[in-house]
């Protein structure tokens, strides 16, 4: 089956540590995004890439990292230097950036504790 | 600023009764939108899309948008309402400037009443 997949589905990080989120897609698609979504705030983008080796930041990028090494995959780390990591977070993957429909992951909901 | 309101935080209405979810749309140029749904704990799904052509546009679930130029809208509807159809639903905004992302209003919660 096609599609895109996030895990874990569920994580827990003790405040201090870093913690990677995995995506990964076998749709060949070029563009990949990360989300974060609090209640009330809807979708925030963090970092979207367009293409293999490269990536942009999105409007909330500190204490946030990814990598592109391989089309499939679009890897986020959470790193200590995030002060409010709880919350939500949401990969994608479309075709190309611009009108194409994205498809989404089930999301990681990541605790601090 | 470029932007996508979604002006009712959460929409009521009986099954079987007709739903209208709002989206009004401030954007540079020709305007690329967008619905999504989000059932709970889960990733977004696409409902349907407007690029160009006819203003009516239907999409995924029986779901239907219609784009309104002169009203800068995309309302979401449906002729009849199932209580499966409860979730939160996105409008989004293609933005064709120079950083090419899609803007997102903040959603709103449909609930359907059997």
């Amino acid at each position: 089956d096609g599609g895109i997949t996030q895990s874990p589905k569920y994580l827990f990080r003790k405040e201090g540590q870093n913690v990677t989120l995995s995506c990964e897609q076998n749709l060949n698609h070029d563009a990949m995004y990360w989300y974060r979504q609090d209640p009330g705030q809807g979708l925030r983008l963090i970092y979207y890439s367009q293409i293999v080796n490269d990536f942009q930041k999105g409007d909330i990028a500190e204490g946030y990292s990814v990598s592109r090494e391989k089309k499939e995959s679009f890897p986020l780390t959470v790193t200590s230097a995030q002060k409010n990591p709880t919350a939500f977070y949401l990969c994608a993957s479309s075709m190309g950036v611009g009108h194409t429909e994205a498809f989404f992951g089930q999301g990681t909901r990541l605790t601090v504790v | 600023a470029q932007s996508v309101a979604q002006p009712e935080d959460q929409v009521n209405v009986a099954e079987g009764n007709p739903l209208t979810v709002k989206c009004t749309y401030s954007v540079s140029g020709n305007p690329y939108l967008f619905w999504y749904v989000q059932y709970p704990n889960r990733g977004l799904q696409f409902l349907l899309k407007y690029i160009t052509g006819d203003n009516l546009v239907k999409g995924s679930y029986g779901f239907e948008a219609e784009f309104n130029k002169s009203q800068t809208s995309f309302h979401l509807k449906k002729p009849s309402a199932l209580v499966s159809d409860s979730a939160l639903y996105f409008c989004a905004s293609f933005n064709a400037g120079n950083n090419r992302k899609l803007i997102w209003g903040l959603g709103t919660s449909l609930a359907v009443n059997p």
